[in-house]
Formats: structure tokens, C-alpha cells, sequence
């Protein structure tokens, strides 16, 4: 199956930094998107984007599908931004998305 | 906005019970999706369902089945419990193009 490589796997920035978080895959996708999960273990979709790129306020996401990566920019950290970020695929008729390990990012105060 | 709907949001059972977890779709996404996540794991995909027919197989144990219905919700039915069945079960639902949508997941224990 496809593979998904996340990094950092583990992150901590004081609050006001910004970090891009990258995501590998080893196939083509028709389907790419980056989740957080938060403290309670909710998946909130961030970012739906296959290709190109997206931004929502302090965030932002690109996808370059033909070299197979994907990065997601958080700028002005929170602390509220702690947790884990997922990046997660699809092939064209897989079924399921793939997840990758996840970066458990901490912002300290 | 409508979300996916999850219930219950927890859950504790004990070795050999069984357990029922129901979905219910935003509305007019016809395809759902189960996936269990293990404590520091990532997702893993179980099972999906499309027009109310099993549509793709994953990680999924034989102990555990589920459906759906013709309102579009879904039930995944969960026996002979064993204490590593304890998980986050995450819900999810799509339109025919887009991104998938997760529920808040429900929290099950085996004790």
C-alpha cells in the first residue's frame, strides 16, 4: 500500500514561532488532507488539498503532487495549536485514507 | 454546519461483551467510513459503505461487522470484546468529491 512519511515526528516551539511540518507519499493521490487532532482526540479537517495551495488564517498548506509532498505552515503559534497534525491519502479507487505517524507538536507558553 | 455524528461519545465494556457504535452522516454524503485508532497510533481504515452496500475492507477483525442503513447511518457491531479493542472509533463521511469529514469518535474501553 501506499507509504506516508510524516517529520518532524515530535515538535516544541514557544508560543509566537512558526513551523512547517512536512508530509512524504510514495504513490500518486487524488485525495490529500491535514487533520489536528486536539487533547479530547477530535480530527479536525484543516486542509483538503491535493494540489496547489490553501490558507485559513494562520495556516497555510501546499501540495506539490508531482514530487509527491505535501507542507502545512503554522505561523504566530498558540498554545491551543498543540496536538497531533495528520497528513492523510488516497489512490485513485483505494477506498480508505492512508494516515501517516503524525508530528505531536507542543507550544509552550 | 452539519457534522457526523457519533454515539456514544464513551463506552465501557468488558472482556467478551459486546458493543454497537452508530454514525450518522451529514446529510446527502452517501459514503461512510470507519477507522480505529489505537492510544499514540495513528488511524487505521476498517471498513466502508457506499448506497448502503459494503464498498472496501481494511484492518478489520472478523469478531467485528457493521452496516448501513437506508437513512445512510451506519452501525459498527463489535463481539467477544478483548482488552485491545480499546480505541478511539472514528466515523467519517464524504460526497462523491472532497475531503472526508470525521466525527468527535467514540472512546471505547474493554476492562
Amino acid at each position: 500500500g501506499i507509504q506516508v512519511e510524516q517529520s518532524p515526528p515530535d515538535l516544541i516551539l514557544q508560543e509566537g514561532a512558526n513551523s512547517t511540518l512536512r508530509c512524504n507519499f510514495s504513490d500518486s493521490v487524488n485525495n490529500l488532507q491535514w487533520f489536528h487532532q486536539n487533547p479530547w482526540g477530535q480530527l479536525i479537517n484543516l486542509f483538503y488539498i491535493p494540489s496547489g495551495t490553501k490558507q485559513n488564517g494562520r495556516l497555510s498548506a501546499t501540495t506539490v503532487a508531482t514530487e509527491r509532498y505535501s507542507l502545512l505552515y503554522i505561523s504566530s503559534s498558540q498554545t491551543t495549536d498543540s496536538g497531533v497534525y495528520f497528513c492523510a491519502v488516497k489512490r485513485g479507487g483505494a477506498d480508505g485514507l492512508t494516515f501517516g505517524k503524525g508530528t505531536h507538536l507542543i507550544i509552550q507558553p | 454546519a452539519a457534522g457526523v455524528i457519533q454515539s456514544p461519545r464513551h463506552l465501557i465494556k468488558e472482556k467478551r461483551e459486546t458493543a454497537t457504535l452508530k454514525c450518522y452522516p451529514i446529510p446527502r454524503h452517501d459514503t461512510v467510513y470507519w477507522y480505529q485508532q489505537g492510544p499514540g497510533q495513528d488511524p487505521q481504515f476498517l471498513i466502508s459503505f457506499y448506497e448502503k452496500m459494503q464498498s472496501d475492507k481494511g484492518s478489520i477483525p472478523d469478531r467485528f461487522s457493521a452496516q448501513q442503513f437506508s437513512d445512510y447511518h451506519s452501525e459498527l457491531n463489535m463481539s467477544s470484546l478483548e482488552l485491545g479493542d480499546s480505541a478511539l472509533y472514528f466515523c467519517a463521511s464524504i460526497a462523491r468529491a472532497g475531503g472526508y469529514t470525521f466525527g468527535s469518535g467514540t472512546r471505547l474501553t474493554v476492562v
